[in-house]
């Protein structure tokens, strides 16, 4: 069975720093691409990281970019998310999910997150 | 960066109607485009996937069609489980910077 199970979030300041956590089992973690996902209070989804299966490719949303990190550690199944210079505004639910490949045709794949971990809040207040 | 627009925002239904919700991608996608359904307080599930696959163990009132720019969600007959948010989301080839739609929020009439 997939699981996704996420950890880290909590209560951050301003200008603060955390770092989150996602351990995958029941499936090959090395052979997937990774993301995160996060969902302010009463908002919608919002795309955050990818990350390729050996860690060489990275990308983020423009708001995160230059403050948030991705990496990832295939040998202990592991996902992180480094969140610096946190603002009001990345409080959050955030998600790590698999990137699975429904199919290809050619050298075209189409891509969607298949299994989501629960998620862990993250709030940014003094 | 690639943005997506669905409408409504949020609609009223009654059990047993059909439910029709549009995505619109700012460029050409081809068929690179998901729905996922999202309940209060869990994560969100994939529903259909290039468009217009169903993901497995998905009823068959749920389909996806479209390709290009315009895209659209259609439950034919609505379930009271059905009643929960659907997202859209691209996930064009290059870069992998795959978005979501805002939202369409499903209720009970």
């Amino acid at each position: 069975e997939v699981q996704l199970v996420e950890s880290g979030g909590g209560l951050v300041q301003p200008g603060g720093s955390l770092r989150l956590s996602c351990v995958a089992s029941g499936f090959t973690f090395s052979s997937y691409w990774m993301t995160w996902v996060r969902q302010a209070p009463g908002k919608g989804l919002e795309w955050v990281a990818n990350i390729n299966q050996d860690g060489r490719e990275k990308y983020f949303v423009d708001s995160v970019k230059g403050r948030f990190s991705i990496s990832r550690d295939n040998a202990r199944n592991s996902l992180s998310l480094q969140m610096n210079s946190l603002r009001a505004e990345d409080t959050a639910v955030y998600y790590c999910a698999r990137v699975w490949v429904g199919h290809c045709s050619g050298n075209d794949c189409y891509r969607a997150f298949d299994f989501w971990g629960q998620g862990t809040m993250v709030t940014v207040s003094s | 960066d690639i943005q997506m627009t669905q409408s409504p925002s949020s609609l009223s239904a009654s059990v047993g109607d059909r439910v029709t919700i549009t995505c619109r991608a700012s460029q050409s996608i081809s068929i690179h485009l998901n729905w996922y359904q999202q309940k209060p307080g869990k994560a969100p599930k994939l529903l259909i996937y290039a468009a217009s696959t169903l993901q497995g163990g998905v009823p068959s009132r749920f389909s996806g069609s479209g390709s290009g720019t315009d895209f659209t969600l259609t439950i034919t007959s609505l379930q009271p489980e059905d009643f929960a948010s659907y997202y859209c989301q691209q996930n064009y080839i290059s870069p992998p910077e795959w978005s979501f739609g805002q939202g369409t929020k499903v209720e009970v009439k």
